[in-house]
């Protein structure tokens, strides 16, 4: 199946500082799905996008869904040091199958 | 209401050995997924389970099978372990009809 595309790998910050992990693919998406994993931990669903152009906010979090259904965001504003994971898109197939993106690190600069 | 539920959470192995982790679903159900994170990236798919029927399966060979009993859990198995299979094992269960996924804490498998 398609693969997902996710960047950054990595991307450090200051505590208070924004962040942001952008997901592609070359094809048109049904919906997209995110997650966040603490380190050491197991992937937590955050939210699911469906609709073209859709915007979703939770708290301090922003997803949005592209225009084209071929790309998505997750953006944090002023990161806390409980926001420290990887994040990761993963899109879901008519199987109902996961195909996760590589994931970005979110790493909080001491 | 029990989220998912793993065992063992950790485990060593010797090459060539076998495995079976385990995995309790979510309560209500009845879609369990299996996933194999190695270390540093994302989880990939090895197969799904609806009502005890695999109905799907990645790119994994088939010495990972699977299993799924009448009350929804389910087991993996692997047979032959070689080095490469060392990772977190993940195991998500769904609800009928519904995307998202609830995932067990993992099992993380080293083979020595």
């Amino acid at each position: 199946g398609q693969q997902v595309m996710q960047i950054p790998q990595y991307q450090h910050v200051q505590e208070g500082e924004d962040f942001t992990t952008y997901c592609n693919s070359s094809t048109t998406l049904s919906n997209i799905q995110w997650y966040k994993q603490r380190p050491g931990g197991h992937p937590v669903f955050l939210i699911q996008l469906v609709k073209s152009g859709e915007v979703k906010k939770q708290k301090r979090l922003t997803f949005q869904f592209g225009e084209a259904k071929k790309n998505s965001s997750l953006h944090i504003t002023a990161t806390q040091t409980t926001d420290v994971g990887t994040y990761f898109c993963a899109r879901v197939d008519s199987n109902y199958q996961l195909i996760w993106g590589a994931g970005t690190k979110l790493i909080i600069k001491p | 209401e029990t989220g998912v539920t793993q065992s063992p959470t950790h485990l060593i192995k010797t090459r060539g050995q076998q495995v079976t982790l385990r995995c309790s679903s979510q309560s209500g159900h009845n879609t369990v997924s299996w996933y194999q994170q190695a270390l540093g990236q994302g989880p990939q798919f090895i197969f799904q389970y609806y009502r005890e029927e695999e109905n799907g399966r990645g790119n994994f060979p088939p010495r990972f099978s699977g299993l799924q009993f009448p009350n929804y859990s389910s087991e993996l198995n692997v047979n032959a372990l070689e080095l490469d299979d060392s990772a977190l094992y993940l195991c998500a269960s769904r609800g009928q009809g519904r995307t998202e996924a609830f995932f067990g804490q993992g099992t993380r498998l080293t083979v020595v």
